[in-house]
């Protein structure tokens, strides 16, 4: 089982504010890193895929970086809007067969 | 057209019945996975399977068993149902390679009464 490791556990922020939280993974055998966004009440909805040591991604105000070496991710969103209230989960993986293992996520909670 | 579909939404049954969850995928990916969201919130592999392999079973009491009749569907059975397997359960699919994310069924909600 990985230890993936993400903070922080919940977050408030306020509308216009931006944002950004952490996945922390076991550096060692790393194959790619996955983050999902998911609503409550819906299924988890893929933001990111990424593979390749100081890859960065970007969809909209949300973007993505990564380290392979060190064994970390963050996820930034910017100017956060209330529909932006989530929970961001990350998966790193090992292999390509390998199933996703979700952190714990991180609860954003955007305030009007 | 849904990429994912698992069937039922919502199943409420009796301790110690045996009852089966069906996904459905039309993606062609070969690749599928059941996942429980557990009391916590959080979410947790149970299966893998790829080509209609078993891949990974992360210590899932032998109760629940997976059936992949083809690539397209991964079905779960459940015997015996104990108040504990009450969790939203979701299906998955991706393709092997890992660099493709994967996509995920609405969840079935199962309460055992």
């Amino acid at each position: 089982i990985l230890n993936v490791e993400q903070s922080p556990q919940s977050l408030h922020v306020q509308e216009g504010d931006s944002t950004n939280f952490t996945c922390s993974f076991p550096s060692s055998n790393f194959y790619a890193l996955h983050w999902y966004r998911w609503e409550t009440a819906k299924s988890p909805e893929a933001l990111f895929v990424m593979t390749l040591n100081g890859d960065e991604k970007k969809k909209g105000r949300i973007s993505a970086t990564l380290n392979t070496k060190e064994g970390y991710s963050y996820l930034y969103i910017k100017g956060s809007q209330p529909e932006d209230s989530a929970t961001y989960l990350c998966a790193p993986r090992r292999g390509g067969a390998d199933g996703l293992t979700f952190g714990k996520g991180t609860h954003l909670i955007i305030q009007p | 057209d849904t990429a994912v579909s698992q069937t039922p939404k919502y199943l409420v049954t009796q301790m110690g019945n045996d009852k089966s969850i069906k996904c459905e995928q039309n993606l062609g990916h070969d690749t599928m996975y059941w996942y429980k969201q557990d009391s916590k919130k959080f979410l947790k592999i149970m299966f893998s399977y790829n080509n209609k392999e078993l891949i990974i079973n992360e210590t899932v009491p032998n109760r629940f068993s997976p059936k992949s009749p083809d690539k397209a569907h991964l079905n779960l059975h459940i015997n015996s149902l104990e108040l504990g397997d009450s969790a939203v359960y979701f299906c998955a699919s991706s393709q092997r390679g890992g660099w493709t994310e994967a996509f995920f069924g609405q969840g079935t909600r199962l309460t055992v009464v």
